[in-house]
């Protein structure tokens, strides 16, 4: 059975303050990884797919990256526009995702 | 605007009642799916429809039924509500790959905010 851990649960920053959000998987043949991103009281967003270990992908100030088992998406000098909840799933048969990041950026 | 919409954006309702919510999308995808959100915010997939083929049924009881009348709406019917049917239900829809090609993005709805008293 797939599996999606992500880490940490909730993260705060103060505004400019560089971090990176990790998530751990395991699934019998991958078929991409996505990143999306959620705002309170609506869809998630699609940020990001990744398919194969050792891609990266890259917009405005966010860069997700991909190995055999993780994947992490990194935030450089993050706004407080980038506040929301960041989740990763992977594709088995729909997707299988993680319970999330909650990111707060403190101005 | 192309995208996937949802009505009604809220429902709440009494136990014991039967309910639908419709879901379209515009973005020509030939596959549709649901997902319910609960109050831990975990998303979790129910059903996915592909060229009107249900090809994933999840462990949901059959109270939950989808049913799509064109590759466009995926509406999902819940009869007998219970208090933990209460969740957000949210519909996305994609191009399917096979088990050998990646997997297109799916686009999801707004969501349904479902409660029942």
């Amino acid at each position: 059975e797939d599996q999606v851990t992500q880490s940490p649960e909730a993260l705060r920053l103060q505004e400019g303050e560089s971090s990176s959000l990790n998530c751990s998987y395991t699934v019998s043949g991958l078929r991409g990884l996505f990143w999306y991103r959620q705002d309170p009281g609506k869809g998630p967003e699609f940020l990001f797919t990744l398919y194969s270990a050792g891609e990266e992908k890259e917009k405005e100030r966010l860069k997700a990256t991909l190995t055999k088992k993780e994947s992490f998406l990194h935030i450089t000098a993050p706004k407080p526009e980038d506040s929301a909840t960041y989740l990763c799933a992977v594709q088995d048969v729909g997707l299988t995702f993680g319970t999330g990041t909650r990111l707060t950026i403190i101005p | 605007d192309t995208a996937v919409s949802q009505t009604p954006k809220y429902l709440v309702t009494q136990m014991g009642n039967d309910k639908s919510i419709k879901c379209e999308q515009n973005l020509g995808h030939d596959t549709m799916y649901w997902y319910k959100q609960d109050s831990k915010k975990f998303l979790k997939i129910m059903f996915s429809y592909n060229n009107k083929e249900l090809i994933i049924n999840e462990t949901v009881p059959n109270r939950f039924s989808p049913k799509s009348p064109d590759k466009a709406h995926l509406n999902l019917h819940i009869n007998s509500l219970e208090l933990g049917d209460s969740a957000v239900y949210f519909c996305a829809s994609s191009h399917l790959g096979d088990s050998t090609t990646p997997q297109e993005t799916q686009y999801f709805g707004p969501g349904t905010r479902l409660l029942v008293l």
